[in-house]
């Protein structure tokens, strides 16, 4: 299995502040790499695929790069709607993983 | 508009068997390209992926529940059924059925449901 290795577990943060959240994979996984935000008794709902495409109806704040083994979530400019936890998943091999999660909370 | 939304059971006892099914409007199971996806999170833990299956039958499960899991689709009636067996406390779970785009990222999740194992 492709291990995840996701930084830092958790974050606090101001509205405002620009926030990056890093993910490390085990082995090589091209640009196969998504990124989810969860809130509490929610499903996850999908930011990012393919490592850095947005994915329909997500705000522009929220952005992802990298490739290979080393990925970043970027919130530019955090907003109250955005504290929650956030996980990296990877899919270039089976079964998928994701990481252990960031919880993101106000300062 | 895609939905998908997970129904069975809320309590097991141990060895018993799960049975979950995933029913889903706004796609096809039987379109190219598409797949349904079985992901489950502890309470305060990681997501975990179960299995996968995909329009062409293709069916992966995790290697470390492989003799345990089974992953029908019913493209007819749009539903996937997800069969977990002896079933354990440490299964205990909020079960997520979900739709996988391009084989890559679950864009569109159930809303989830509880399971939980005890006597």
């Amino acid at each position: 299995d492709i291990q995840m290795t996701q930084s830092p577990s958790s974050v606090s943060a101001s509205v405002g502040d620009r926030v990056t959240i890093t993910c490390r994979t085990s082995q090589g996984v091209s640009n196969w790499f998504a990124w989810y935000q969860q809130k509490p008794g929610k499903a996850p709902r999908l930011l990012i695929y393919g490592a850095s495409t947005l994915q329909s109806g997500v705000p522009s704040r929220f952005s992802g790069s990298g490739s290979g083994t080393d990925f970043t979530l970027t919130i530019s400019s955090l907003q109250p709607e955005d504290f929650a936890t956030y996980y990296c998943q990877q899919a270039n091999s089976f079964p998928i993983t994701f990481g252990q999660g960031t919880r993101l909370e106000i300062k | 508009q895609i939905t998908l939304k997970e129904s069975g059971p809320t309590l097991v006892k141990p060895t018993q068997t799960l049975t979950l099914t995933c029913s889903f409007s706004g796609f096809s199971l039987s379109t190219t390209g598409v797949g349904v996806g079985w992901i489950r999170q502890p309470p305060g833990k990681a997501l975990e992926c179960l299995a996968l299956i995909y329009w062409d039958d293709d069916l992966r499960y995790s290697p470390s529940l492989r003799s345990r899991l089974t992953v029908t689709k019913d493209t007819s009636n749009n539903q996937v059924v997800l069969t977990m067996t002896n079933m354990d406390p440490v299964d205990t779970a909020t079960y997520y059925c979900a739709h996988i785009r391009g084989g890559a990222a679950f864009d569109i999740w159930g809303q989830g449901t509880m399971v939980t194992v005890s006597s």
